[in-house]
């Protein structure tokens, strides 16, 4: 089956830790993303990336960090800097030329106490 | 400011009873108009893309229309399984043109 898998599915850390979220994909499609969705507010992009070791800031990235040193991954990294990290983050993939029409995972719950 | 507004924010139909949901945007050009569907705890679904005024686009008991300044999302005869939000999002052709603006949404549940 293609598709994007994020794992884990919930995640829990303590105040002051790093944590990296992972987010795999085998449609072969040339761009990623990382957004984060809270109750009350839409999806707010983190980061993107069109290709390989290329990688964009989006409206959030304070905070946040990425890699994608091969296509299929886009890992995120949420760091301690991040002042409110308890969100759901939620990883899509599309096409180079059809990025409206984004993929997306089933989503990290995660929460920091 | 580019924005996005859905309404009604939640909207409750009995099943088999049409209905339409509202996206109503503010953009600096539009380059297209995008419906997705969420189930609870999980990812969004694409659904359509809309790119001009007057364009249509169906799919099975869902047809999303696009005017200048809104976009609906009718539902014919919904079931209980059309329960989901249904998120509207838009691409402005000013700034970054890989940016989505996204709506709240429109949380709609449909008894049996």
């Amino acid at each position: 089956d293609g598709g994007i898998t994020q794992s884990p599915k919930y995640l829990f850390r303590k105040e002051g830790q790093n944590v990296t979220l992972s987010c795999e994909q085998n449609l072969n499609h040339d761009a990623m993303y990382w957004y984060r969705q809270d109750p009350g507010q839409g999806l707010r992009l983190i980061y993107y990336s069109q290709i390989v070791n290329d990688f964009q800031k989006g409206d959030i990235a304070e905070g946040y960090s990425v890699s994608r040193e091969k296509k299929e991954s886009f890992p995120l990294t949420v760091t301690s800097a991040q002042k409110n990290p308890t969100a759901f983050y939620l990883c899509a993939s599309s096409p180079w030329d059809r990025f409206n029409e984004q993929y997306f995972g089933p989503g990290t719950r995660l929460t920091v106490t | 400011e580019d924005q996005v507004t859905q309404s009604p924010e939640a909207l409750r139909l009995q099943e088999g009873e049409s209905s339409s949901l509202n996206c109503s945007y503010t953009v600096s050009g539009l380059r297209g108009l995008f419906w997705y569907r969420q189930d609870p705890g999980k990812g969004p679904e694409f659904l359509f893309t809309l790119y001009s005024a007057g364009e249509e686009k169906e799919k099975e008991r869902l047809k999303a229309t696009l005017t200048k300044k809104e976009s609906f999302l009718h539902i014919t005869a919904p079931k209980p399984e059309d329960s989901a939000t249904y998120l509207c999002a838009v691409q402005g052709r000013a700034g970054n043109n890989r940016k989505l603006i996204w709506g709240l949404g429109t949380s709609l549940a449909v008894n049996p």
